[in-house]
């Protein structure tokens, strides 16, 4: 059985870095086409897509806030730790982690979620 | 990258077809798959590579592409369906979702 559990402070100050960890089982993220990836939702709001990273530890971003991000993976302890600088009000949001599992034919979708986690930013 | 266009908010009565439309520029060239969110759940996959529906997913739902629109198409809606909807695509290596849709069942 596939899960993955999101973990990190619930508030952040202004200015502030925040940093999450996903920790999942059920699955390896050495496994060819397995992937680790990031969504945040805003309240009320639409999902974005933030980063992945993958079985060979290539890191994908979303171009928008590449300069704020890092994510990173320790294999050995199931565990995919996303970090964002700079934080502002506007990034109170439900922090997802969710799984990527591309298929042979290269086609890949987020077929496994966490339950997510609100941070607010707020000083 | 491009954006996907999806209407606000979608009503339909129990028992009756509803139709969510997807659209964007490439969409003719990448697959689609779609989410369900229920209030204060996390998103869970109901379509992907435009019309398969994974397991445990009912079979009222599917899924159709064509041209550079997708749709979601849930026949005999009932009051569990209601939630938003995503729609989602790839960009080469980028992640794209729609804006969402509210499903109302009333």
């Amino acid at each position: 059985q596939v899960t993955l559990r999101e973990s990190g402070p619930a508030l952040v100050k202004p200015t502030q870095t925040l940093t999450l960890t996903c920790t999942f089982s059920g699955f390896s993220l050495s496994t060819t086409g397995v992937c680790v990836s990031w969504i945040r939702q805003p309240p009320g709001r639409a999902l974005e897509w933030l980063a992945f990273i993958d079985w060979d530890n290539d890191k994908y971003y979303n171009t928008s806030l590449k300069t704020r991000l890092t994510i990173s993976k320790d294999s050995s302890e199931n565990q995919v730790v996303l970090t964002m600088t700079n934080m502002d009000p506007v990034d109170t949001a439900t922090y997802y982690c969710a799984r990527i599992q591309f298929h042979g034919s290269g086609y890949g979708w987020f077929d496994s979620w966490g339950q997510g986690t609100l941070v607010t930013v707020s000083s | 990258s491009y954006g996907l266009t999806q209407p606000p908010s979608v009503s339909v009565s129990p028992g009756q077809t509803a139709s969510i439309t997807c659209s964007g520029d490439n969409l003719g060239d990448a697959y689609v798959c779609w989410y369900q969110q229920r209030p204060g759940q996390s998103p869970v996959v109901v379509i992907y590579q435009d019309s398969i529906r994974p397991s445990g997913i009912p079979e009222r739902f599917s899924g159709s592409s064509s041209g550079n629109t997708a749709t979601l198409t849930i026949s005999g809606t009932q009051a569990m369906d209601e939630a938003d909807y995503y729609c989602h695509a790839w960009d080469t290596t980028t992640p794209i979702f729609g804006g969402g849709t509210k499903l109302t069942v009333l």
